[in-house]
């Protein structure tokens, strides 16, 4: 059975920062991976999505990597400012096409 | 940019009432899931639809709960009765297909069961 671990479960740094999120699953049979912002009584929002085949994904101040023989991916976030506050989840993709998440991370950017 | 529309955002009933959520996906998208998440943590799938055939819902409660996508595009998720237990947010996606592409996620409706 696949599961998804996030930690730290709640992360506070002061802006300007670069952080890492830290994503683990257990069963390295995944199709992709992919990284979700959700803001506080919002849906989801899709931020990097990386294939099994590839090792990482930019996008502006995001960078997500992904090694599956290990079982774990980060999301690095650099220079972190206040707008970056939410929680922050990943979710692997089985080849069922079923999408398996994690519990998040609950980010706060102190200005 | 398009974009998966759900209705109503909030609804609050009261245990043993029936509750019906709507989701209408992203034009063109032939796969379709209905999400529940808890306070906390991370959705958990209760249904996927590809086209309007069910292609999973080992996770949905059947005595309960029933979704339905007759024309294989808007979809609907119903709870009757409802439970105190089945407070949460409800949350619809939408992909191209079952394949590695993008989920895409509807603002959700968030059901508070008195």
């Amino acid at each position: 059975k696949q599961e998804v671990t996030q930690i730290p479960a709640a992360l506070s740094v002061p802006e300007g920062e670069n952080l890492v999120l830290n994503c683990s699953f257990t069963d390295s049979a995944i199709y992709n991976l992919q990284w979700f912002r959700q803001d506080p009584g919002k849906g989801l929002t899709s931020l990097l999505l990386i294939q099994s085949s590839q090792r990482e994904q930019t996008s502006g101040r995001l960078n997500a990597s992904l090694d599956k023989s290990s079982g774990r991916s980060t999301l690095y976030i650099a220079a972190s400012q206040p707008g970056d506050s939410a929680t922050y989840l990943c979710a692997v993709r089985r080849n069922t096409g079923k999408l398996i998440f994690g519990q998040g991370t609950t980010l706060q950017v102190k200005p | 940019e398009a974009e998966v529309a759900q209705s109503p955002r909030y609804k609050i009933t009261e245990k043993s009432q029936a509750v019906a959520f709507w989701c209408d996906p992203i034009s063109g998208h032939a796969t379709l899931y209905w999400y529940r998440q808890i306070l906390g943590q991370g959705p958990e799938l209760l249904v996927q639809f590809q086209d309007e055939s069910v292609v999973d819902d080992s996770q949905l409660p059947k005595d309960r709960f029933s979704a339905e996508r007759l024309k294989g595009v808007d979809s609907t998720l119903k709870i009757q009765p409802a439970e105190l237990g089945d407070s949460a947010m409800y949350l619809c996606a939408s992909s191209l297909g079952q394949g590695s592409e993008k989920l895409f996620f509807g603002s959700g409706t968030q059901l508070s069961v008195l």
